[in-house]
């Protein structure tokens, strides 16, 4: 079945530092896939999302490539603030229905 | 536009009680899915519904069932509570143009303590 992993957390940064939350994929055709995000006591939002292969979805200086070759769908930033202290969850969706499959989450924390 | 909007925000019950949860989606949305998120882990897919039918059930057992009302809210009921059912219940609801093929807007979730 289909399936998303996410490296684990907790990821501690700087603030200011560079930050890479590495997702591969398996699943068969060609999925959509998503970045989400979730702040402490909050429901999960949008934060990106690529269509088909070498998409790259941005949004408030986060970025993700749709790397089919690697299946994978890495999540960027160039400068972290403490308000991106959250958790993140990488998803696919395949293109026939609306179910997202979510990766397990990655805790990052931002220290001043 | 208000987002998705979910009753109550926390609920404690005892092992095999019954519990209804409740989702107001996005106004014109039409598909609403439920999900659940033990602590520490991701979201699972439990149901979809898309003009009232059930679109896609995920592997969850006969105690959880659905439905959709004509105005597209939407209730989640468990029966014979475990405490294995105790975490944060997410509803997510996306548009019209397409089964399929929307993003998902997600709202706060339900907390149910199971004791």
């Amino acid at each position: 079945g289909d399936s998303v992993t996410q490296m684990e957390g907790p990821v501690t940064l700087s603030e200011e530092a560079f930050l890479t939350i590495n997702c591969t994929y398996t699943a068969t055709g060609y999925p959509s896939l998503f970045w989400y995000v979730q702040y402490p006591g909050e429901g999960l939002q949008l934060l990106l999302k690529a269509t088909k292969a070498d998409d790259k979805g941005s949004n408030k200086g986060f970025e993700a490539t749709y790397r089919k070759e690697t299946t994978s769908f890495h999540l960027e930033k160039g400068s972290v603030q403490v308000s991106d202290s959250a958790v993140y969850f990488c998803a696919l969706r395949k293109n026939a229905g609306n179910m997202l499959t979510f990766g397990g989450g990655t805790r990052l924390m931002v220290k001043p | 536009d208000a987002g998705v909007t979910q009753s109550p925000t926390h609920l404690i019950k005892t092992r095999g009680q019954h519990v209804t949860l409740r989702c107001s989606p996005i106004s014109g949305h039409k598909s609403v899915s439920w999900y659940q998120q033990v602590l520490g882990q991701g979201p699972q897919f439990i149901f979809q519904y898309y003009e009232k039918e059930e679109r896609g059930r995920g592997n969850f057992p006969d105690r959880f069932s659905a439905r959709q009302f004509p105005n597209y809210s939407s209730e989640l009921n468990v029966n014979a509570l475990l405490l294995g059912d105790s975490a944060l219940y997410l509803c997510a609801s996306s548009g019209d143009r397409g089964w399929g093929t929307d993003t998902q807007y997600f709202g706060p979730g339900t907390r149910l303590t199971v004791l």
